[in-house]
């Protein structure tokens, strides 16, 4: 199975700070990558499919790129709501999660 | 409103089966994959497996962990899909969580489910004697 590896698995940061998680795949997976918010005692949501492609609803302070094995969501401007875990997934070939990145604030 | 409930949930004794069930509505059904997620007390999120649409043959693939002991199933006409889960284990013990996606054929030719975009709210599933 791919392997998907996050980084940082926490972070906290203050109101306003941009932040960027990234999830690195053990092999090509092109853009077959999605990112997903989760908070405490509720089911994950879809932030963005594709790598980058925003779903509909979502701020726009979120943002996603990478292709290939290297990928990075962007919060460009941390804000409280924001607190919640984020995962990676991969879907191209038997769904993998990275572990989690969870975001605090300051 | 696009919606999907997961049911069924409950305390089970280790080797004993329990059958889950994702009740949808909102949406044409049968044009969705479903996928089946868990997550262990604490952990992150796991996939279990997935059922593609009628047009790709029903058909299922399951995680190596739970591969001959889960089996997906769909219901088109009631617009629900079941998983069918059998000598639990302990390690079994999560939150299960259904949730639709599109067909997608990869470029190497495999026929997956996308994004899932609409989750439901969970049922927790406790294995323990």
């Amino acid at each position: 199975d791919i392997q998907m590896t996050q980084s940082p698995s926490s972070l906290s940061a203050s109101v306003g700070d941009r932040v960027i998680i990234t999830c690195q795949a053990s092999q090509d997976i092109g853009d077959y990558l999605n990112w997903y918010q989760q908070k405490p005692g509720k089911a994950p949501k879809l932030l963005i499919n594709d790598a980058s492609n925003l779903e509909t609803g979502v701020p726009s302070r979120f943002s996603g790129s990478g292709y290939g094995t290297y990928f990075t969501l962007t919060i460009s401007s941390l804000q409280a709501e924001d607190t919640a875990t984020y995962y990676c997934q991969q879907y191209g070939n038997r769904p993998t999660f990275g572990q989690g990145t969870k975001v605090e604030i300051k | 409103e696009v919606q999907l409930m997961e049911s069924g949930g409950g305390l089970v004794q280790p080797g004993r089966s329990l059958r889950l069930s994702c009740a949808t509505s909102g949406f044409t059904f049968g044009d969705y994959a479903v996928s089946w997620f868990r997550q262990a007390p604490g952990k992150g999120l796991e996939w279990v497996g997935f059922i593609r649409t009628k047009p790709y043959g029903g058909t299922t693939e399951y995680a190596a962990s739970v591969k001959g002991r889960f089996i997906i199933s769909r219901d088109d006409n009631r617009s629900i899909a079941s998983l069918h889960m059998s000598s639990l284990k302990s390690e079994d013990t999560a939150v299960y969580y259904c949730a639709r996606g599109r067909i997608r054929i990869t470029l190497a030719g495999a026929v997956v489910a996308d994004a899932s975009d609409i989750w439901g709210q969970g049922t927790v599933v406790t294995v323990s004697s």
